[in-house]
């Protein structure tokens, strides 16, 4: 079974710009989730996505968006990038039991550079 | 932001030894946790779950406890290995689509 797929693994843009990264869930997962990574702050929620519906959403500014489409792939996107932005940001999928997601299987992460 | 548990601290072992990975939540509410563990250049990696309904919960070499009343989940590392070393994460969900992640703890095992 493919795992989470995150594309691309790289990434280098200079403040102003945006960006768009794209995950692949693991079949039949149907919630996706995304997290940004940075050494000061740790793991940081995003938010997650369910049946293409943004279910919940972390404490980010409007500049971070994100959907998902019917078969469950999900973006995210970053307008107007700061170099604040700069991070690993990691996708993860999971089940859904009941009205709450479980354990999350998460992808190897995008890294983007904001320069 | 949301955060459960304390700033990357870091525990050294010696390998063979048991190691015991700490964390306090903040939201009473939760009542599902998880424990990740993330090696360099790779996702967190799904380790052991626990529901609040249990205080204990055994996997291989590792089991977690959970203590309600003072908001606390452990993870413990029976006989560590090298590749045992990593960040560890625990997470709480609290019954929605929202999982938190703690800071994490870096753990460094001694050959």
């Amino acid at each position: 079974k493919a795992g989470v797929t995150q594309t691309p693994r790289y990434l280098i843009k200079t403040r102003g710009q945006q960006v768009t990264l794209s995950c692949s869930p693991i079949s039949g997962h149907r919630s996706v989730s995304w997290y940004q990574q940075t050494p000061g702050q740790g793991l940081q929620f995003l938010f997650e996505y369910f049946s293409e519906t943004q279910r919940n959403k972390g404490n980010f500014p409007g500049r971070f968006s994100g959907r998902q489409f019917s078969n469950s792939r999900s973006e995210m996107n970053v307008s107007t990038l700061e170099l604040g932005d700069s991070a690993l940001y990691l996708c993860a999928s999971s089940l859904v039991s009941g009205s709450r997601s479980t354990e999350a299987f998460f992808g190897q992460g995008t890294r983007l550079t904001v320069v | 932001g949301e955060s459960v548990g304390l700033h990357l601290p870091t525990l050294s072992v010696q390998e063979g030894d048991n190691s015991i990975i700490n964390c306090a939540y903040s939201n009473s509410a939760s009542d599902y946790f998880i424990w990740y563990k993330q090696e360099s250049g790779k996702g967190p990696q799904f380790i052991i779950d626990i529901r609040s309904n249990m205080d204990k919960r055994q996997g291989q070499r590792v089991t977690v406890l959970l203590n309600k009343t003072v908001k606390h989940l452990s993870l413990q590392i029976a006989a560590t290995q090298p590749g045992d070393s990593a960040v560890y994460f625990c997470a709480e969900n609290t019954g929605g689509f929202k999982t938190i992640f703690g800071a994490g703890t870096r753990l460094f095992v001694k050959a």
